[in-house]
């Protein structure tokens, strides 16, 4: 079974709109963190925003927020005010356990990806 | 300006040739990895190495190579046995776990390896 589920292949949303990426995860883990990383045609991969399992609040960068619904295992990642520049694949990954096991870094699983374009 | 280097961006090798792909960071990071990315898939681990002269095998290191003289040097070799090298290959660095450390990942931009 997927440990990360991405289920958008691709996305549209007009340029200033809002968008919402979908991340549904898997774990029997009590801790453990989800990531949102971007990539542009560029092909570097760019970490946007973590939310760990503990943490109260769901995390916001900017732009970008998670709206994290533990009970639901859902991380979807919300892009406030769309740019065309946020015309990108989107990756959410999840590390199982403590960060603080060094270990536990290497094994980060990933999704299949979201392409997102922003239409002007 | 901080981060991570991989060369060559683009690389051709025939069927039978081994290939070394560099990268080389300047964040004083201990750990690294290198990652190997396929159309439609996420990404898969090759190899990682937590400090210099260690190093551990990921999900996929058949047909790989690697070494860690240096802190800042983490270079993969695709060896002739690697039955499908034609991929893109990520290097990713980041800092070892203390205090509000979250785990994320700094990564290069990619080197793009075609066999013909």
């Amino acid at each position: 079974a997927q440990k990360i589920t991405q289920t958008q292949p691709g996305m549209f949303v007009q340029e200033k709109e809002a968008v919402t990426l979908d991340c549904t995860y898997d774990t029997s883990d009590p801790s453990y963190g989800l990531f949102w990383y971007k990539q542009p045609s560029s092909g570097e991969m760019i970490f946007l925003i973590y939310q760990g399992s503990y943490d109260q609040q769901n995390a916001t960068e900017g732009r970008y927020s998670l709206n994290f619904q533990k009970a639901r295992k859902s991380a979807n990642l919300v892009i406030s005010a769309s740019q065309l520049g946020d015309s990108a694949m989107y990756f959410c990954a999840m590390r199982e356990g403590s960060p603080l096991n060094a270990g536990n870094n290497r094994k980060l699983i990933w999704g299949l990806g979201t392409s997102l374009a922003v239409n002007p | 300006d901080g981060g991570i280097t991989q060369s060559p961006k683009y690389l051709f090798r025939k069927e039978g040739q081994n290939v070394t792909l560099s990268c080389e960071q300047n964040l004083n990071h201990d750990a690294m990895y290198w990652y190997r990315q396929d159309p439609g898939q996420g990404l898969r681990l090759i190899y990682y190495s937590q400090i210099v002269n260690d190093f551990q095998k990921g999900d996929i290191a058949e047909g790989y190579s690697v070494s860690r003289e240096k802190k800042e040097s983490f270079p993969l070799t695709v060896t002739s046995a690697q039955k499908n090298p034609t991929a893109f290959y990520l290097c990713a660095s980041s800092l070892a776990p203390t205090g509000a450390y979250t785990g994320e990942l700094f990564f290069g931009e990619g080197s793009r390896l075609t066999v013909l």
